[in-house]
């Protein structure tokens, strides 16, 4: 596609369910980064996926938060047992890795609004 | 990873030049200089990125001194449009360095008419 795309944009859900944000990357980027921004707040760092290699899951904030990348492709973000603490924009950004070694920007889908009630 | 460091907010009105600083004490060799700019209830947007000295665009121009301990990001005659937040990140974001862009809280520019 055209851009990053995330689905759904709005997701409400009851506190103790689990909720799947999916990410469509651009066409042929190779990194995937996940994101959480909550209200008033910069971006916190998730996941990031590279290709073929193991993913850096260093910023998931709990063990009830997973991700996984399909065929290199769409990824899924998974939140079990939802908190309300958990309320925030869940934003994904894809990028080129381009083996030159220079410098790509990431590009940033419109992100996924989870509200746990 | 670097950290920076900016104004939380900053006010200004529509036409003039508006410059958003950013310290980075302790940059490595290898990383650049990346801003990137936020609507509300949008994903952020890269405006522009530079090494060293002065780059520009059609949006933005970024200096950067020698020690390059500092940038500042500088948009010409603001609009009402260009209300946003602005965020600066740095690292070696080329494909064999370091890969997370790590954001801090960013600048919040407001524009007045």
């Amino acid at each position: 596609g055209a851009g990053v795309s995330q689905s759904p944009s709005n997701k409400v859900t009851e506190k103790g369910k689990d909720v799947e944000l999916r990410c469509d990357p651009i066409s042929g980027h190779t990194a995937l980064y996940w994101y959480r921004q909550s209200l008033g707040q910069g971006l916190e760092f998730l996941i990031y996926f590279q290709g073929n290699s193991a993913p850096d899951k260093s910023g998931l904030p709990s063990d009830r938060f997973s991700a996984e990348r399909t065929g290199g492709s769409v990824s899924t973000l998974t939140i079990q047992r939802t908190q309300q603490e958990d309320s925030a924009v869940y934003l994904c950004a894809s990028r080129l890795r381009d083996g030159t070694g220079l410098n790509t920007e990431a590009f940033f889908g419109q992100g996924t609004r989870l509200t746990v009630v | 990873l670097a950290k920076t460091t900016q104004s939380i907010s900053m006010d200004s009105y529509e036409g003039q030049e508006v410059n958003i600083t950013c310290s980075h004490n302790n940059i490595a060799t290898n990383d650049y200089i990346t801003w990137y700019q936020q609507f509300p209830s949008q994903g952020p947007r890269f405006i522009i990125q530079g090494y060293k000295t002065k780059v520009t665009n059609e949006v933005a121009s970024l200096f950067i001194p020698a020690d390059r301990k500092s940038s500042t990001l500088s948009l010409p005659r603001v609009s009402l449009s260009d209300t946003a937040v602005y965020y600066c990140l740095v690292g070696d974001f080329r494909s064999s360095g370091t890969y997370k862009y790590i954001f801090g809280t960013g600048t919040r520019l407001k524009v007045l008419a």
